[in-house]
């Protein structure tokens, strides 16, 4: 068990490009969520998934936004067109939901910190 | 809807002294709470949880916290500060996870200071 893992820690980019990160969760969690949080501020939610599919997305989540988990297993989240207001930190966390004796435990990767200049 | 107030966007205490946070919920149906630990530049910990069995809930790094129903609290204690619990501590609920989605409601956090 390595933990929740994200890719990549740091993303620099300029207004208007396309971003893309990548979580990795705890080995057979089947809850997938992510979380963006701002300077001075909790974590909001804006999407999970159990397995490969994606059960609800937060108002948070522009159409600019679309998060992926194709196999059930890592996930994506891109940001198109990123504008100077999508600067935050991006986490994500993973849970098990079939092991009880964990209850919605979610446990968060490093993040990634997205500056758009 | 659920919510997460925390009382005090900073606390500063002296190493050795009493660590209180504060933080109460708003919730139409029991909750789960939570307490996490943020190091700069890192993703959160978690420090604890409340699943509603015991009301006193021990967590890492001598902290706890009790659950408080009829006060909507779940406030987080360390008898004794320690320099290394300098950190940004977070406040969640969530609902009681059956079927439907659990994403956890944060407050906007609370900064500990410990002075030497």
């Amino acid at each position: 068990d390595t933990g929740v893992s994200q890719d990549p820690r740091h993303k620099i980019t300029k207004r208007g490009q396309n971003v893309t990160f990548r979580c990795d969760p705890i080995s057979e969690h089947n809850r997938l969520y992510w979380y963006r949080q701002t300077l001075g501020q909790g974590p909001e939610f804006l999407t999970y998934f159990q397995n490969e599919a994606q059960l609800e997305k937060s108002r948070l989540l522009s159409d600019r936004f679309s998060a992926e988990r194709p196999k059930g297993s890592f996930s994506t989240l891109e940001i198109q067109r990123t504008e100077q207001g999508d600067s935050a930190m991006y986490l994500c966390a993973s849970s098990s939901y079939r092991d009880l004796g964990q209850k919605n435990i979610q446990y968060f990767g490093a993040g990634t910190r997205l500056s758009v200049l | 809807a659920q919510s997460v107030t925390q009382l005090g966007s900073h606390v500063s205490v002296s190493e050795g002294a009493l660590v209180l946070l504060r933080c109460n919920y708003s919730s139409s149906v029991p909750p789960y709470l939570f307490w996490y630990v943020q190091y700069p530049n890192q993703g959160l910990q978690l420090l604890l949880k409340y699943t509603s069995a015991a009301t006193l809930v021990k967590g890492i790094n001598g902290f706890e916290a009790e659950f408080k129903k009829s006060e909507t609290s779940f406030h987080l204690t360390k008898p004794s500060a320690h320099m290394s619990d300098a950190a940004e501590y977070f406040c969640a609920v969530s609902e009681v996870p059956s079927s439907g989605n659990t994403p956890l409601v944060f407050g906007k956090g609370t900064r500990l200071s410990v002075i030497a």
